[in-house]
């Protein structure tokens, strides 16, 4: 299809244990967006990618987590050593070169950490 | 740096009668704005953007959307409520130059429509 694509959509893992999660934004699309969605609340903010430019990080809540984009293209955000409050949807968006044209969202991967 | 407040996190309505979401920023450039919507079990959808053309903007399903710069506002109203527009309404800030930096999330404003 021609939206944005994350894998998997649902993922139970043992606490302790490391993830990765996909993303494969639009195709053009220069912008890519994480973000995280804990049970009822808002989206929290994790890391944006635009172009070759270096990654904001600023919302990465801890050092267990960091993201990758390779080739300007897909994305996978990794945790490791997962905790119980990793537990939540992670969400993937992207837009064309900047963000006023408005960002396209995945459908989410839904992590459990048991 | 920018934010955004969504005064309400729950609004109730009666279908057939309007919806009024507020939504407050501040941004320190000319920000572009935006609401989302987000159905149950569903992903975020766009419902509408401003990016400094019209001040009043109108989106999907009937929904649209006012500026203020006077009072920083961007709220989403609609005039008669449908069952199918209970939903989670977020509204979205993104504020740089050049408009590349990341969207801000407000927390959400749950709405609920009663037959």
């Amino acid at each position: 299809g021609a939206g944005v694509s994350q894998s998997p959509s649902n993922k139970v893992t043992e606490k302790g244990k490391d993830v990765e999660l996909r993303c494969d934004p639009i195709s053009g699309h220069t912008a890519l967006y994480w973000y995280r969605q804990s049970l009822g609340q808002g989206l929290e903010f994790l890391i944006y990618f635009q172009g070759n430019s270096a990654p904001d990080k600023s919302g990465l809540p801890s050092d267990r987590f960091s993201a990758e984009r390779t080739g300007g293209s897909v994305s996978t955000l990794t945790i490791q050593r997962t905790q119980q409050e990793d537990s939540a949807v992670y969400l993937c968006a992207s837009s064309k070169l900047n963000a006023g044209k408005g960002a396209f969202f995945g459908q989410g991967t839904r992590l459990t950490v048991v | 740096a920018q934010s955004v407040t969504q005064l309400d996190s729950h609004v109730s309505v009666s279908e057939g009668t309007p919806v009024l979401l507020r939504c407050n920023y501040s941004s320190s450039y000319s920000p572009s704005l935006f609401w989302y919507v987000q159905h149950p079990n569903k992903g975020l959808q766009l419902l509408l953007k401003y990016t400094s053309a019209a001040t009043l903007v109108k989106g999907i399903n009937g929904f649209e959307a006012e500026f203020k710069k006077s009072e920083t506002s961007f709220h989403l109203t609609k005039p008669s409520a449908h069952m199918s527009d209970a939903a989670e309404y977020f509204c979205v800030v993104s504020d740089s130059p050049d408009n590349t930096d990341k969207l801000i999330f407000g927390t959400g404003t749950r709405l609920q429509v009663f037959p």
